[in-house]
């Protein structure tokens, strides 16, 4: 079976810092991975996704995140935070199904201070 | 612009009193689903629809429903909520590959509908 595994459930950085967000998972077969980012009482936005092909995946509000393989991980990255960033990040799976069903890691409270 | 769109975007009913919320989207997807949100916790999925098909998760209880009378709208009807049923409920959608058609790999999600039991 699937699963995502997101390491840290709150990270917090400092305005203009580097955000690392950590999100490994597992799968038997090449998988679709996703970042979503949730702001309170909001639903899901998609910030970027892997399918195939390049596996540094650029995505909205300057994050980009690497497929690696061997490291089975897909971490979100972003060189400097800004308040704004501050929310909830999901990291996600595609259901190996075919009806694109999401299967999500536990998430990352994501504090940036001034 | 707004694709996928929830209603209300907040609920409140009482315990035990059946309760239904809406989703609509304009991207004309195949597929929609609905999503169970508890607080601080991942979005779950409670079941999903491929056309007029309804996919339940193995997990889903029995109290949950959904109806989807055509490809717009998408229902989910709580029979009985209880305590334990408070949570946010977000819809998505998703176009699948079909039949000479091409598919998308994403869902797109509306903003929720924060459901309280009293």
């Amino acid at each position: 079976a699937q699963s995502v595994t997101q390491l840290g459930s709150h990270v917090s950085v400092s305005e203009g810092a580097l955000v690392l967000l950590r999100c490994n998972y597992s799968s038997s077969v090449p998988p679709y991975l996703f970042w979503y980012v949730q702001y309170p009482n909001q639903g899901l936005q998609l910030l970027l996704k892997y399918t195939t092909g390049a596996t540094l995946v650029k995505g909205i509000n300057g994050f980009e995140a690497e497929f690696k393989k061997s490291e089975t991980s897909f971490h979100l990255t972003k060189p400097s935070a800004h308040m704004s960033d501050a929310a909830e990040y999901f990291c996600a799976v595609s259901d190996l199904g075919g009806y694109n069903k999401l299967i999500f890691g536990a998430g990352t409270r994501l504090a940036v201070h001034p | 612009d707004a694709m996928v769109i929830q209603n209300p975007r907040y609920q409140v009913t009482q315990f035990g009193k059946p309760v239904t919320l809406s989703c609509s989207q304009t991207l004309n997807h195949n597929v929609m689903y609905w999503y169970q949100q508890k607080s601080s916790q991942a979005p779950k999925l409670l079941f999903h629809y491929y056309d007029k098909d309804f996919n339940n998760e193995a997990d889903t209880p029995d109290n949950f429903q959904s109806r989807r009378p055509n490809t717009s709208f998408c229902f989910l009807d709580i029979r009985s909520p209880g305590l334990g049923d408070a949570a946010m409920y977000l819809c998505a959608t998703s176009r699948v590959a079909a039949w000479g058609q091409k598919g998308d790999t994403e869902a797109f999600f509306g903003q929720g509908t924060r459901l309280t039991v009293v």
